[in-house]
């Protein structure tokens, strides 16, 4: 069964480092979202991106987030200075339609000293 | 803003127990999702649904779209039941809001032996 991965699974890193967490959604879809979830906290949608660009992003996707999809299969989630409270774990997912079920990697742990 | 209720946040049964985790949210929505979080993070995808009620095994899933309320259902309930239940909603797109769902908090469910 297809499905959604994310590399690495556990990233430490120093306050002011840039990081880059990846995700290779199902092959088909369409449709690509990162959402985060601080230790204790829900879940929250940090962007969505169809057709090589942003569709939405929340309040939290400021400056220092960007995303890319470098080639036909990878999407990725760059921080470009890390901050302490970016701490969290980070879910790629996929969809094949807007509004259609996603898929979720199994997250990557992002751990910022 | 959706605003997404989940109760109860934490429930402990004991295995063949009958268990109901609902949800309520505050906007019109274009779908209601059930997830599953197990202690290691990884996110499962259980119901995706709009309308009436679905049924996967021992787990059901009903809507009722006027009242704004969705309830998870557990029949038979098993150890290996235990995890974190997740309501999330997808955005009406007659609002042309954005496409990422906005996330409950979520149940813990603790099934006893």
């Amino acid at each position: 069964e297809p499905e959604v991965t994310q590399t690495p699974s556990h990233q430490v890193t120093q306050m002011g480092q840039e990081v880059i967490l990846r995700c290779v959604p199902i092959s088909n879809h369409l449709y690509f979202y990162w959402y985060r979830q601080i230790l204790g906290q829900k879940v929250e949608f940090l962007v969505s991106f169809y057709n090589n660009e942003i569709s939405e992003k929340s309040e939290i996707f400021d400056d220092q987030f960007s995303v890319e999809r470098p080639d036909g299969s990878n999407f990725t989630l760059k921080i470009r200075s890390t901050k302490l409270e970016d701490s969290a774990m980070y879910f790629c997912a996929s969809g094949g339609d807007r509004g259609a079920e996603q898929y979720f990697g199994p997250g990557t742990r992002l751990t910022v000293t | 803003k959706n605003e997404v209720e989940q109760s109860p946040q934490n429930l402990t049964a004991q295995e063949g127990e009958f268990i109901t985790i609902n949800c309520s949210y505050s906007v019109g929505i274009s779908a209601l999702h059930w997830l599953q979080q197990h202690p290691g993070g990884g996110i499962v995808s259980l119901f995706m649904l709009s309308s009436g009620k679905k049924k996967h095994g021992r787990l059901i899933a009903t809507i009722n779209i006027q009242e704004k309320h969705s309830s998870l259902h557990i029949t038979a309930s098993h150890p290996r039941d235990s995890a974190v239940y997740i309501c999330a909603v997808g955005p009406s797109y007659s609002g042309g809001g954005a496409d990422g769902l906005t996330f409950g908090k979520g149940t813990h469910l603790i099934i006893q032996p």
